[in-house]
């Protein structure tokens, strides 16, 4: 079993739907959770970062961490052509080490 | 604004001829990464300095080396690029290598091997 799981999709919205990707993942010792944004032939950049379970809001976008289930959550409302890119969630234990999902394609139909 | 910026963004090399990529951060973060990304994968950390001190990954292969001459430049060093190793390679920094460990990312270099 991978450290951390996340359907590679892609997929498809309509411009204006909400975006729902998640992750679960199996080291309960993660305690800091990411989602970054990786444009086609760019560099990743940080979205959304979350210590712990809980929810953290950030203009459209919404983060959830349920340690509980291991599974964490990002959603896009009122999504944007602007907003297709591929879709990383990564988590640490607190360490130098990032585990990385492979990453959600989407993309945002006008 | 402060920034990591890697060069060039795309390198074309040929099979067997050494390679050096590099990466520069305005950040002034104690740590830097390399990783490398292949279509459709998660990136894969190839190693890191948390200051001077080096830490390679355990599959790492041995063609691949880094140097870190000062605290705002990092270079990685691929010895004989196979076919294999054509992917995106990516620098990171962070201000530190404990706790919240928040990874900024540079734009990445696209590495081509004939």
């Amino acid at each position: 079993q991978k450290e951390v799981e996340q359907d590679p999709g892609p997929l498809s919205v309509p411009e204006g739907a909400i975006v729902s990707l998640n992750c679960t993942y199996s080291n309960s010792a993660f305690q800091y959770f990411m989602w970054y944004r990786q444009y086609s032939r760019k560099g990743p950049e940080l979205l959304m970062y979350t210590y712990s379970s809980g929810n953290k809001e950030d203009g459209r976008f919404t983060a959830q961490v349920d340690k509980s289930s291991k599974y964490i959550s990002l959603f896009i409302r009122d999504s944007q052509p602007s907003d297709s890119a591929t879709y990383l969630c990564a988590m640490s234990e607190g360490n130098n080490r990032l585990a990385f999902g492979k990453g959600n394609q989407v993309v945002v139909i006008p | 604004d402060a920034m990591v910026i890697q060069n060039p963004r795309y390198q074309v090399t040929q099979f067997g001829k050494p390679v050096t990529l590099s990466c520069s951060q305005t950040l002034n973060h104690n740590v830097m990464y390399w990783y490398q990304q292949k279509s459709s994968q998660a990136p894969k950390l190839l190693f890191h300095y948390y200051d001077k001190d080096f830490n390679n990954e355990a599959d790492t292969p041995d063609n691949f080396q880094s140097r870190r001459p000062n605290t705002s430049f990092c270079f990685l060093d691929i010895r004989s690029p196979g076919l294999g190793d054509a992917a995106m390679y990516l620098c990171a920094t962070s201000r530190d290598a404990a706790g919240a460990n928040e990874q900024f990312f540079g734009p990445g270099t696209r590495l081509t091997v004939l």
